[in-house]
């Protein structure tokens, strides 16, 4: 099974500033890998898919990375709405599978 | 536009099963497959299986031996049955639209419709 570590588990960051959130594979993925943003009580929504590819409507401070074991989702200059939780997630087509990973919470500073 | 209303039992007993209906409206309901996804309190998020309009399914292994996945397409439903629960099935379950499967190809752009969850606790 593909296990996704995401890192770090809690960042505090400044309204205003940007930030670099990771997540790494246990094995290559390719480019599968999707993220996702969360605010408490709320279903998740799709930031990022194929690694880099924003999501329909979303903004173009929010930007994805990486191929193989290795990701990253950046936000440049935080607004207020951004603090949340994010998850990235890997996708397999055959057999179908898909993992998350444990998520990083996004708090005010 | 596509939106995603789910329904089902809210409290179940242990031992007993789950079970949890979801009604795409709106959009195609024949070229995407359709998922459930389950989120433990304050834990992350882990996906439980997905099915076509035509009946294919695939579940997580950890989960393949309890899960149930059914879908009616006259109705633009699936269903998601749980069996033998414990403690640890509680959760809020969602049902979520992935991806979509084109002749013979597919192609995911992640789980980009979400429902709005239902909260499951099972308790005696």
């Amino acid at each position: 099974d593909i296990v996704m570590t995401q890192s770090p588990a809690t960042l505090s960051v400044s309204p205003g500033e940007g930030v670099t959130l990771s997540c790494r594979a246990s094995q290559s993925v390719s480019t599968n890998v999707a993220w996702y943003q969360q605010i408490p009580g709320r279903p998740p929504r799709v930031l990022i898919y194929d690694a880099s590819t924003r999501a329909s409507g979303i903004p173009a401070r929010f930007s994805g990375s990486g191929s193989g074991t290795d990701f990253t989702l950046t936000i440049s200059s935080l607004q207020s709405e951004d603090f949340a939780f994010y998850y990235c997630q890997q996708y397999q087509n055959w057999p179908p599978s898909y993992t998350f990973g444990q998520g990083t919470k996004l708090e005010i500073k | 536009q596509v939106q995603l209303l789910q329904w089902g039992a809210g409290l179940v007993k242990p031992s007993e099963t789950l079970s949890l209906t979801c009604e795409v409206s709106g959009g195609s309901f024949t070229e995407n497959f359709w998922n459930w996804i389950r989120q433990p309190p304050g834990k992350g998020l882990e996906w439980i299986g997905e099915i076509s309009h035509t009946g294919v399914t695939t579940s997580n292994p950890s989960l393949r031996s309890r899960v149930t996945i059914s879908v009616d397409t006259s109705k633009r439903h699936l269903s998601l049955r749980l069996r033998s629960l414990t403690a640890a099935d509680t959760a809020v379950y969602y049902c979520a639209r992935g991806r979509a499967q084109v002749g013979g190809f597919s192609h995911f752009s992640g789980l980009d419709v979400w429902g709005l969850g239902t909260t499951v606790t099972v308790s005696s």
